[in-house]
């Protein structure tokens, strides 16, 4: 399989942990996202990366979180001193550099539960 | 800034019904627009786009979208609904050169009952 592939797909930690989610984009995309999706809702931007460089980030990544890309392939999403209110569906999405009109592919997700 | 409303968090059809998925948009620039569906504990599938040119966009599945500028709508269309087609349906607007920031709808979920 050539899609984008996310592990875990699934955490539960307790309030105050850290955890760290893995994101592996098709091969030849330089492009990666990151997207948090709630119950109900759509998914929410977090970041985004143009190989190594993270050019966006969005007001929803607080302090606590942080993502790295270090060699423009597999992308952490590292959460620290986890809250309940972290608890989500947290998705990767990849593109290709050529793509001038945003078609991403998307990741399974990795479901986090906050106790 | 961009945004998208879709109208509609639940929408029931029969089988063999029409299906029609309301999707508005904002966007200070020309927008290209998304249809994704998401299946139970799957992630989103790309069902159509628009980008520039013919207005009518034809997807996976049977599914095509209408681009009305006028009034600003976006809205998902199959002439006959499957049991297959039971999902989440997102709509989002891509912004930014190289769409490198994509806004997603809340989501309309899709029943089709027998």
């Amino acid at each position: 399989d050539t899609g984008v592939s996310q592990n875990p797909r699934h955490k539960i930690t307790k309030r105050g942990q850290n955890v760290t989610f893995r994101c592996d984009p098709i091969s030849e995309h330089n492009r990666l996202y990151w997207y948090r999706q709630t119950l109900g809702q759509g998914p929410e931007f977090l970041t985004y990366f143009q190989n190594e460089a993270q050019l966006e980030k969005s007001r929803l990544l607080s302090d606590r979180f942080s993502a790295e890309r270090p060699k423009g392939s597999f992308s952490t999403l590292e959460i620290q001193r986890t809250e309940q209110g972290d608890s989500a569906m947290y998705l990767c999405a990849s593109s290709p550099g050529t793509s001038i009109v945003g078609e991403q592919f998307f990741g399974p997700g990795t479901r986090l539960t906050v106790l | 800034a961009q945004s998208v409303t879709q109208l509609g968090s639940h929408v029931s059809v029969s089988e063999g019904a029409l299906v029609l998925l309301r999707c508005n948009y904002s966007s200070s620039v020309p927008p290209y627009l998304f249809w994704y569906v998401q299946y139970p504990n799957q992630g989103l599938q790309l069902l159509l786009k628009y980008t520039t040119g013919a207005t009518l966009v034809k997807g996976i599945n049977g599914f095509e979208a209408e681009f009305k500028k006028s009034e600003t709508s976006f809205h998902l269309t199959k002439p006959s609904a499957h049991m297959s087609d039971a999902a989440e349906y997102f709509c989002a607007v891509s912004v930014g050169t190289g769409g490198f920031k994509t806004i997603f709808g809340a989501g309309t979920r899709l029943f089709v009952k027998a």
